[in-house]
């Protein structure tokens, strides 16, 4: 089915583990962002790409890893987990710049233990 | 940066008209989305506004003011399933920046019948 998936859904990982959330889109958009979501703070970029091999940082960069080889693809690597990683990330793209909305996938929850 | 300021919690009963507000303080404007997101689940997009006055789609409607960095989201004949939480976010830069998004924390909204 079409759309913007994310992989897992949940993960509980251990503090100091490297974990890879992964994203994928099926609309061939250029722009594709990944955002943490956590109370208190509203959502929140991490990174961001506007094209394939093309990505920039965003507020909340710091422990994060991203690449795009693929434009469908924008996997989302935390080096080493720590507990205030603790979030649900959402993966979101979009088709180009402008008055376009960006499109969210459903969602990781991610426990850091 | 921003500052983005909405009401953290509102409540209204079925049918009503309810409006969440959001000011906003940034350097370089380009665009404020509103997006509706329910518990548990990704955000959806609902209305977009770059230039002053109304934008309506429907039982929404959302209005923008640049000089008084102001925007509201007009709510009409509430139903239940409008329960849920309003995002409002600027979207702020130029070239390489432009298009990332910064969110409010999100207006919880709770109808009643």
């Amino acid at each position: 089915d079409a759309g913007i998936t994310q992989s897992p859904r949940y993960k509980i990982t251990e503090t100091g583990r490297q974990v890879t959330l992964m994203c994928h889109q099926t609309w061939s958009h250029s722009y594709m962002f990944w955002y943490r979501q956590d109370l208190g703070h509203g959502l929140r970029l991490i990174y961001y790409s506007a094209a394939a091999d093309i990505t920039d940082k965003g507020e909340v960069p710091d422990g994060y890893v991203v690449s795009r080889s693929k434009t469908e693809n924008f996997p989302l690597t935390l080096e080493s987990a720590t507990r205030s990683q603790t979030s649900v990330y959402f993966c979101a793209s979009s088709p180009r710049q402008g008055a376009d909305e960006q499109y969210f996938g459903p969602g990781t929850r991610l426990t850091v233990t | 940066g921003q500052n983005i300021d909405q009401p953290t919690e509102m409540t209204a009963t079925e049918g009503a008209i309810v409006q969440i507000n959001c000011t906003y303080q940034t350097s370089g404007f380009n665009g404020l989305f509103w997006y509706q997101q329910h518990a548990g689940e990704a955000p959806t997009f609902l209305s977009y506004n770059v230039l002053d006055g109304l934008e309506e789609k429907g039982r929404f409607s959302s209005f923008l003011s640049r000089s008084k960095g102001y925007s509201y989201l007009l709510l009409k004949e509430l139903q239940m399933k409008d329960s849920a939480s309003y995002l409002c976010a600027v979207r702020e830069g130029r070239g390489s920046t432009l298009g990332r998004l910064y969110f409010g924390r999100g207006t919880q909204l709770t109808v009643w019948p």
